[in-house]
């Protein structure tokens, strides 16, 4: 079975803050996929980024950074120096076998 | 032109009526899923399909059924539709392997 869980359902922080937004996965394979989606309010899914299972190495694009750790079966968000353009709902999505599952998302509020 | 189209983008429908929404992709992919969309509840895998011949049911299938016409075409049908089928429905497309799911622009259906 694959699950993929989003503990954090809402969270709001004030501009400029550092956000984290967590992911924790799970499957019994050893060949998976994890991707992250934001969703703007005007409702597209706009893919963000993909991290196959053999590659634990860490990213970063400009404020977005991603930290994969298989240990703790978790692949977190990180937005530095929040803006209000960041406020979306995002996802965190597993592949295995082709499947695709979603977690339930986080709704992120930037704050003026 | 999107590469992955919904029709129609908008849809109210009574209930017991039987619905057809329809998913076209210009992206040559094999993998096509369907997802519905309720606050709180994130994406959920409706139904998904390999190739013309392959179809999976997802997590949450019951009262739906869909049709593979071709590799570019994947409908989704709610036989007798009821309310709590009112959701944003989505399609996705993705080939094998890392390829992250590209999504449509989302089917807000509405059973009254």
């Amino acid at each position: 079975a694959q699950k993929v869980t989003q503990a954090q359902t809402e969270i709001s922080v004030v501009e400029k803050e550092d956000v984290t937004l967590d992911c924790v996965y799970e499957t019994r394979d050893t060949t998976y996929y994890l991707f992250w989606y934001k969703q703007p309010p005007s409702g597209e899914l706009v893919f963000l980024i993909r991290r196959n299972s053999f590659d634990e190495q860490n990213e970063i694009s400009g404020r977005y950074s991603w930290n994969f750790q298989k240990s703790t079966s978790s692949f977190n968000f990180t937005i530095t120096a929040s803006q209000v353009v960041d406020s979306a709902v995002y996802f965190c999505a597993l592949k295995r076998d082709d499947k695709i599952i979603f977690g339930k998302g986080t709704r992120l509020h930037i704050l003026p | 032109d999107a590469d992955v189209t919904q029709t129609p983008r908008n849809r109210i429908t009574k209930t017991g009526k039987r619905i057809m929404l329809e998913c076209s992709q210009t992206k040559g992919h094999d993998r096509m899923y369907w997802y519905r969309q309720d606050p709180g509840l994130g994406l959920r895998l409706i139904y998904y399909s390999f190739d013309v011949k392959d179809i999976n049911k997802g997590e949450i299938s019951d009262g739906y059924s869909v049709s593979r016409q071709a590799q570019a075409k994947f409908s989704l049908s709610l036989e007798s539709a009821i309310p709590n089928q009112t959701a944003l429905y989505f399609c996705a497309t993705s080939d094998s392997g890392n390829t992250e799911a590209f999504f449509g622009q989302g089917t807000r259906l509405t059973v009254v």
